[in-house]
């Protein structure tokens, strides 16, 4: 299967600890997304890349947030001094630059908990 | 904000065809529908998309009004696996992220 893939799938940390997830898209493509999702909620759109420049960052990607592609393949999420509301799923997906329209494809997530 | 509107919830009979409706009253021209759903803890499975006409593949047909207004996902033969919560997004005009809304809850019953 080369589908998204996502490491770690759970993650348990005690606040105020740092963590780092890693999301690996589907070969060739060459847009990254990271999304969050809180119980009961839709996915919330956090950054995206294309290639490795980072171009657009939501105003829910605080300072403690930060997101790298370096070579433009696997990406990184890092969370500094968790907090107990940064407790969610983290969801990355990729796509295909297109014309028109690109559909995105996601992993299966990591469920971040805040202790 | 979600530029869709979707009813909360429905429920559909094994078998049966499930018939997902979706209001999107301010779409632009440029603007794609998207169909996502996402059964419990996984992530979002990407279905179908259209832009003006009715669009069908393996999975679902996707059913476009003229005004393009307002859209149905059909799923022919609603089974179990198919209980998911459904997003109906609209996406385009220069923006390349998905913005979901709560979506709808459909429970396929035996």
């Amino acid at each position: 299967d080369t589908g998204v893939s996502q490491d770690p799938r759970h993650k348990i940390t005690k606040r105020g600890q740092n963590v780092t997830f890693r999301c690996d898209p589907i070969s060739e493509h060459n847009r990254l997304y990271w999304y969050r999702q809180t119980l009961g909620q839709g996915p919330e759109f956090l950054t995206y890349f294309q290639n490795e420049a980072q171009l657009e960052k939501s105003r829910l990607l605080s300072d403690r947030f930060s997101a790298e592609r370096p070579k433009g393949s696997f990406s990184t999420l890092e969370i500094q001094r968790t907090e107990q509301g940064d407790s969610a799923m983290y969801l990355c997906a990729s796509s295909l630059q297109a014309i028109s329209t690109d559909t995105q494809y996601f992993g299966p997530g990591t469920r971040l908990t805040v202790l | 904000d979600a530029k869709t509107t979707q009813p909360p919830s429905m429920d559909c009979a094994e078998g049966r065809a499930a018939n997902l409706p979706c209001n999107h009253s301010t779409i632009s021209g440029n603007e794609y529908v998207y169909w996502y759903r996402q059964i419990h803890s996984q992530g979002p499975q990407y279905i179908i998309h259209g832009l003006k006409n009715n669009e069908t593949n393996e999975m679902a047909s996707l059913i476009i009004t003229e005004d393009r207004k307002s859209s149905t996902l059909i799923l022919p033969h609603a089974t179990l696996r198919d209980t998911a919560v459904y997003y109906c997004i609209v996406r385009g005009g220069g923006s390349e992220k998905l913005v979901f809304g709560k979506g709808m809850k459909l429970t396929v019953n035996p």
